[in-house]
């Protein structure tokens, strides 16, 4: 059965820090791995990464997946308030014939004042 | 604007009632999907659609039934068999082609009366 573990699970942090979200896998089929960030309702899109060691950037926040070890990070650098959110990891791994994501439990980050 | 519409936003169930939950979609998507989410669990598929009069059982598709008479249109039913249906209820679509993106809409909560 396919797998997808995120962690922490809940993360508080201050203002201004910088974060490390973690997401490990283990699929049969891997074809790509997406983060999505999910405030209070729809998950909104951020990354989809399909190859190693190739870092994808967005302002403040930027991923990476290593498939050798089977897993990716989501950093956020000078944290905002606005960051907080359920950061979701999922996973495309598709048997024959289907399209499925297989989801992460999600980091609940926290950014207080 | 292109996206995704869900309705409504939120929904009460009384017992042994079923009730619909509407997804439309006008990106021209092909396929087309529904997920549960339940407090700090991540989504699990219910069923999934890539393409019109055609969909597929998810991990979850107990107590629910879907149709796709229309390419923008994925409206799910929660019966009453769904003996535990107060959840997140999030509609997502993609380009069928292999490895796209899935965008969601905004989600319906659903409340057992």
């Amino acid at each position: 059965e396919d797998k997808v573990v995120q962690s922490p699970l809940s993360l508080v942090v201050h203002e201004g820090d910088t974060v490390t979200l973690n997401c490990s896998y283990e699929v049969t089929n891997f074809r790509s791995l997406l983060w999505y960030k999910q405030e209070k309702k729809a998950p909104t899109f951020l990354f989809m990464l399909t190859s190693s060691g190739i870092e994808k950037k967005s302002g403040r926040l930027s991923s990476i997946l290593d498939k050798k070890e089977l897993f990716s990070i989501l950093n956020i650098t000078a944290t905002q308030t606005g960051d907080s959110a359920v950061y979701l990891c999922a996973v495309d791994a598709p048997g024959a014939g289907s399209y499925q994501l297989t989801f992460g439990k999600g980091t609940k980050l926290s950014v207080i004042p | 604007d292109g996206g995704i519409t869900q309705s409504p936003k939120y929904l009460f169930r009384k017992e042994g009632q079923n009730v619909t939950l509407s997804c439309e979609q006008n990106l021209n998507h092909d396929a087309m999907y529904w997920y549960r989410q339940d407090p700090g669990q991540g989504l699990r598929l219910i069923y999934y659609s890539q393409i019109v009069n055609d969909f597929q059982k998810g991990d979850i598709a107990e107590g629910y039934s879907v149709s796709r008479e229309k390419k923008e249109s994925f409206p799910l039913t929660v019966t009453s068999a769904q003996k535990n249906p107060t959840a997140f209820y999030l509609c997502a679509s993609s380009i069928s082609d292999r490895g796209k993106t899935q965008y969601f809409g905004p989600g319906t909560r659903l409340l057992v009366l």
